[in-house]
């Protein structure tokens, strides 16, 4: 998991603030995807982002929510006003080529008091 | 929508058994990955399975993709308590584009 780098490991914020969630994908990877797997839930796709592009929005919540992978430094996740059944752990993956097996970091826990 | 089913969701047993973890779909995907979580971290890529009917081994684990590419399985031979973990299988491709698709996981213990 050293090759993608997500930051930070855990976050802890209050109702209503804002979360930002860093992913930098692995060296030579420009596809990235960011998941999330609530308590006792599976892992479920929220976004698919080449560099300055998203791709596949289609598991992101329509508020709120929103994904960037600029053209330099690392892809975002960024959750607006959040609320405590944002609380979950939020998982990064990259990939070189679009049908290229994904490879994921070690994930962000957002806890939300 | 796509759905993969994975069972056993929990799995316990003595050291040196065999144990065999099943995945299975109504959708067919371009190619199922198998991955491996431990507590507090991401999954750890095992293997891909890309064509109908392939099996691949890993040591003492064999994975082996369905004809149709609907389902897969995951069979452990002389299980360690080294194995233990959260077994988590992902299809890709298909009605999914690159998204994976995963599956609720099966939690292994193996006991010593």
């Amino acid at each position: 998991n050293a090759g993608v780098m997500q930051n930070p490991r855990h976050l802890v914020r209050r109702r209503g603030q804002e979360a930002r969630l860093r992913c930098s994908p692995m060296k030579g990877h420009s596809h990235v995807y960011w998941y999330r797997q609530l308590p006792e839930e599976g892992l479920k796709f929220m976004v698919y982002l080449q560099k300055e592009n998203i791709i596949d929005e289609s598991g992101m919540p329509k508020e709120r929510f929103s994904a960037e992978f600029p053209k330099e430094g690392p892809s975002i996740l960024r959750i607006q006003q959040v609320v405590r059944g944002d609380s979950a752990a939020y998982f990064c993956a990259s990939s070189r080529w679009v049908d290229q097996p994904q490879h994921f970091g070690d994930g962000t826990r957002l806890s939300i008091l | 929508t796509q759905l993969l089913e994975q069972s056993p969701q929990f799995l316990s047993i003595q050291e040196g058994e065999n144990l065999t973890v099943y995945c299975n779909s109504s959708s067919v995907f371009s190619s199922l990955q198998w991955y491996r979580q431990e507590p507090g971290e991401g999954p750890v890529l095992l293997v891909t399975v890309v064509t109908g009917g392939e099996v691949k081994k890993l040591k003492r684990l064999t994975f082996q993709f369905g004809d149709a590419r609907k389902d897969s399985s995951l069979h452990i031979t002389a299980a360690q308590p080294g194995d233990t973990g959260l077994y988590l299988c992902a299809g890709a491709g298909g009605n999914a584009g690159n998204m994976l698709t995963f599956g609720g996981g099966t939690r292994l213990m193996v006991k010593p």
